[in-house]
């Protein structure tokens, strides 16, 4: 089974702040990564596909690279509304794996 | 509306059996592959089982294979999950959630979870 993980864990930041955290595969995915946000008490919500691809009605300021096995989410200028917990996994194989996700709160 | 809906959680004792069900409206329910996903209380996603549109090919994680069946019914645009021998560390939300081929097979599309606890 393909691994995923997440760096950082967790990490404090302020509105207006440039986040980036990481995701890497333990082999080749190509570009079969996406990215989801979650907030407590509610369902995960898809922000990026196929590694880089804004998935409709998500704020431009979110953006994805990568491919391979290094990946990373990049949220621009953060927002209140991004204080959530973020997760990456992987598509390339159906026994579809998720990172152990990253943490995002209020400094 | 595009939409998920599960249902069928509940309280069940160690070793008991569930059956949850996750109800598609809104689009071509036997065009897509559908999984469910878990999460215990306090953690992290974890992917459970997979089913084609056809339901020709179903995947399990390792921590559920041998106890948990899925299944589909295209023609009522449902989804299920037979979950067997039931085990403390199987207590979780449990989301349906549709696969995108058009989208590199990522989740675009869940439900809102239905909470199942195994205790005595």
């Amino acid at each position: 089974d393909i691994q995923m993980t997440q760096s950082p864990s967790s990490l404090s930041a302020s509105v207006g702040d440039r986040v980036t955290i990481t995701c890497r595969a333990s082999q080749s995915i190509s570009s079969y990564l996406n990215w989801y946000q979650q907030k407590p008490g509610k369902a995960p919500k898809l922000l990026i596909y196929g590694a880089s691809n804004l998935q409709s009605g998500v704020p431009s300021r979110f953006s994805g690279s990568g491919s391979g096995t290094d990946f990373t989410l990049t949220i621009s200028s953060l927002q209140p509304e991004d204080f959530a917990t973020y997760y990456c996994q992987q598509s390339y194989s159906t026994l579809f794996t998720f990172g152990p996700g990253t943490k995002v709160d209020i400094k | 509306e595009v939409q998920l809906v599960e249902s069928g959680g509940g309280l069940v004792q160690p070793g008991g059996s569930l059956r949850l069900s996750c109800a598609a409206s809104g689009f071509t329910f036997s065009s897509y592959s559908m999984n469910w996903v878990r999460q215990a209380p306090g953690r992290g996603l974890e992917w459970v089982s997979y089913i084609s549109s056809s339901s020709r090919t179903i995947y399990y994680a390792d921590s559920v294979k041998g106890r948990f069946t899925m299944s589909r019914d295209n023609a009522k645009n449902s989804l299920y999950l037979q979950m067997n021998s039931l085990r403390d560390e199987d207590t979780a939300v449990y989301y349906c959630a549709r696969a995108a081929g058009d989208l590199s097979y990522a989740f675009d599309i869940w439900g809102q979870g239905t909470m199942v606890t195994v205790s005595s």
